[in-house]
């Protein structure tokens, strides 16, 4: 089976635009699970979709926004952008196998806000 | 809140050695603990799984182990390979599903020759 795939991979904005993440999921997953990885605050727990409904939320500001579609291909949004902005953006899709739910991860699109 | 910490930033160790990782979590009884293996410029990739009725888990050269009276779980590689060289993440669920995850900032291991 193909991985998780996230596009693009390298994203160069300016502040205050806004930018579109994609995430295609492992066939047959069902859930996916968006994370914002940077040097000072590691890996953060942005929004998890599953069935194109928001189920789990982090702590982010409602900037941040995100919709699965009924393929559970995933799209994350970003609006205003900042400089805080930069980083390694995450997605996951998840497999559950004996009661416990795995996450796959893809390699990320690394954004950088100048 | 919860909180979750990797005491060492850093680990350095020789060739064949065995590694211990330490993580600790706060204000939180998870129904399991898993580990994370992330190399630059990748996505984390699953390790090892355990759950808070499992003393120790093994698989090939890892073990791990989760005391819940002490919050901590300790996470070991034997006879260490350079190749073992990478951050390693542990991850609590924050909805008792595995979907929306807490991580540690991550143990940097470096295996030398």
């Amino acid at each position: 089976k193909a991985g998780v795939t996230q596009t693009p991979r390298y994203l160069i904005k300016t502040r205050g635009q806004q930018v579109t993440l994609s995430c295609s999921p492992i066939s047959g997953h069902r859930s996916v699970s968006w994370y914002q990885q940077t040097p000072g605050q590691g890996l953060q727990f942005l929004f998890e979709y599953f069935s194109e409904t928001q189920r789990n939320k982090g702590n982010f500001p409602g900037r941040f926004s995100g919709r699965q579609f009924s393929n559970s291909r995933s799209e994350m949004n970003v609006s205003t952008l900042e400089l805080g902005d930069s980083a390694l953006y995450l997605c996951a899709s998840t497999w559950a196998s004996g009661g416990v739910e795995t996450q796959y991860f893809g390699p990320g699109t690394r954004l950088l806000v100048l | 809140s919860q909180k979750i910490e990797q005491n060492s930033e850093a680990l350095n160790i020789q060739e064949g050695k065995t590694a211990t990782l330490t993580c600790n979590y706060t204000n939180y009884s998870p129904a399991y603990l898993q580990w994370y293996r992330q190399d630059p410029g990748r996505g984390p990739v699953f390790l090892l799984l355990i759950r808070e009725n499992e003393k120790e888990k093994r698989k090939e050269r890892l073990k791990v182990t989760f005391d819940t009276t002490l919050k901590q779980s300790l996470f070991h590689i034997t006879a260490s390979q350079p190749a073992d060289s990478a951050t390693y993440l542990c991850a609590l669920d924050l909805n008792q599903a595995g979907t929306a995850l807490i991580f540690g900032k991550g143990t940097t291991l470096s295996v030398s020759s």
